[in-house]
């Protein structure tokens, strides 16, 4: 089954910085990258997700960038701001009904 | 307000009990899942249901049965708690199956004694 490796498991920055996180997949039939944050109490938030016909997606602040080849794919965040802290979460998709397979969580802490 | 939601939010019950945790959503979609919460493994997904009265398992199905009678609903029971199944559960929705997005409820604390 698919394997998801997810890079750092913490991350602290400077608000203003900013902050990438890295994930790789096993099956080359994965085809849905939705990235997800979570804060304390709270369900899992889709953020942003990527197809694996795109290389790279871009809303305000958030990235995806997308490698099939190198199997990887990462999360961008500029101009970090404190309430960007939370637990993000990647995952990857290729089965027929959707089923997500996630990455271990990163812990972002953005320090004022 | 439309979206989806769980109940309880908190449950404390006894080993060897069945309980039954909740989930609703309104926005019609074909697809919901459940998935369990634990440190060290992350979320996991335990059943999933594309459609009314079309239910089928998923990575950690033992223990657990599910049920879709109706499109909104898809209830989880645990028949016998085990002290195992401590941990966070939250419930899915998506529009339809393949690279669609889900969303996710706010989820369910639950331990077992």
């Amino acid at each position: 089954g698919e394997n998801v490796e997810q890079h750092p498991s913490t991350l602290s920055v400077q608000e203003g910085d900013s902050a990438v996180i890295k994930c790789t997949y096993s099956d080359s039939a994965s085809n849905y990258f939705p990235w997800y944050k979570q804060e304390l109490g709270k369900g899992p938030q889709l953020i942003i997700d990527i197809r694996s016909n795109v290389g790279e997606k871009k809303d305000q602040r958030i990235a995806v960038t997308l490698n099939k080849t190198a199997k990887h794919f990462s999360l961008h965040i500029t101009e970090t701001q404190p309430e960007d802290s939370a637990v993000y979460f990647c995952a990857a998709s290729g089965t027929s009904y959707g089923k997500l397979t996630f990455g271990q969580g990163t812990i972002l802490t953005v320090h004022p | 307000d439309a979206g989806i939601t769980q109940s309880p939010r908190y449950k404390i019950t006894e080993t060897g009990r069945q309980v039954t945790l909740m989930c609703h959503q309104t926005w019609s979609h074909s697809y919901m899942f459940w998935y369990r919460q634990d440190l060290g493994h992350g979320l996991r997904l335990i059943y999933y249901s594309a459609a009314a009265d079309i239910t089928d398992k998923g990575e950690v199905p033992d223990g657990y049965v599910v049920s879709r009678s109706k499109t909104e609903n898809f209830p989880l029971t645990l028949e016998s708690a085990t002290r195992s199944q401590t941990s966070v559960y939250f419930c899915a929705s998506s529009e339809s199956g393949a690279d669609q997005p889900q969303h996710f409820g706010d989820g369910t604390r639950l331990s077992i004694l």
